[in-house]
């Protein structure tokens, strides 16, 4: 397999653009997580679904960030408008069960919001 | 603040030496997970352990948990230079039907060649 897939790896774009982070998990993987990662915050839960649904979003910071899963093998990551303190790596990643099991990470998206 | 704080938030070491990092939470928890992180990668799992274990060891890797004092240890033993990367905790602990997932502040570890 070819582990958790992320596009793009890096993302520029100026500020009140629309970014949209995508993701592709590992075949089989029923639960997908997005993470977002920068200096201040460290690693942060922002979202996660069970079989292509939110089970919890409480992590998302704004309206402004939305995510989606319309089908096992693919989800979004969607910021709009965008913030220069949106910047940050985001991560996608995957695993079979949630409680026991080990968290596939993808190579993640640096993004950069000028 | 977070559920997981690491100790220290760096380590240089010198190749061949032991590596021990710590972890604390605050509440109670289901498992608790080692990752590392390669500059600029994404993470990679290393061990877990549950909350009814004490001690896992795995290849020059040993972790213990404390769930007295909610605290967890990763211990590198003869470490490499290719150890050199950040580690984090992760604790997951379920609380009204959701599992929460959250990751510690992590240690940077450097081994010198």
């Amino acid at each position: 397999d070819a582990g958790v897939i992320q596009s793009p790896r890096h993302e520029v774009t100026e500020m009140g653009q629309e970014v949209t982070l995508r993701c592709k998990p590992i075949s089989g993987h029923d639960y997908l997580f997005w993470y977002r990662q920068t200096m201040m915050r460290g690693l942060e839960l922002l979202i996660y679904f069970n079989n292509n649904v939110p089970i919890d979003d409480s992590g998302m910071p704004e309206d402004r960030f939305s995510a989606k899963m319309p089908n096992a093998s693919f989800s979004t990551l969607k910021i709009q408008p965008s913030e220069p303190r949106d910047s940050a790596v985001y991560f996608c990643a995957s695993s079979f069960r949630i409680s026991t099991d080990t968290q596939y990470f993808g190579p993640g998206t640096r993004l950069t919001v000028l | 603040s977070q559920q997981g704080e690491e100790d220290p938030q760096a380590l240089s070491i010198q190749e061949g030496e032991n590596a021990t990092m710590n972890c604390s939470y605050k509440t109670s928890i289901n498992n608790l997970q080692w990752y590392r992180q390669n500059s600029g990668r994404g993470l990679v799992h290393l061990i877990l352990i549950r909350s009814n274990e004490r001690e896992k060891h795995s290849g020059r890797l040993r972790v213990t948990l404390d769930t007295s004092k909610k605290s967890s240890s990763l211990l590198i033993t003869a470490s490499r230079a290719a150890d050199t990367a950040s580690y984090f905790c992760a604790t997951v602990r379920t609380t009204s039907g959701t599992y929460k997932y959250i990751f510690g502040t992590g240690t940077r570890l450097k081994v010198l060649a």
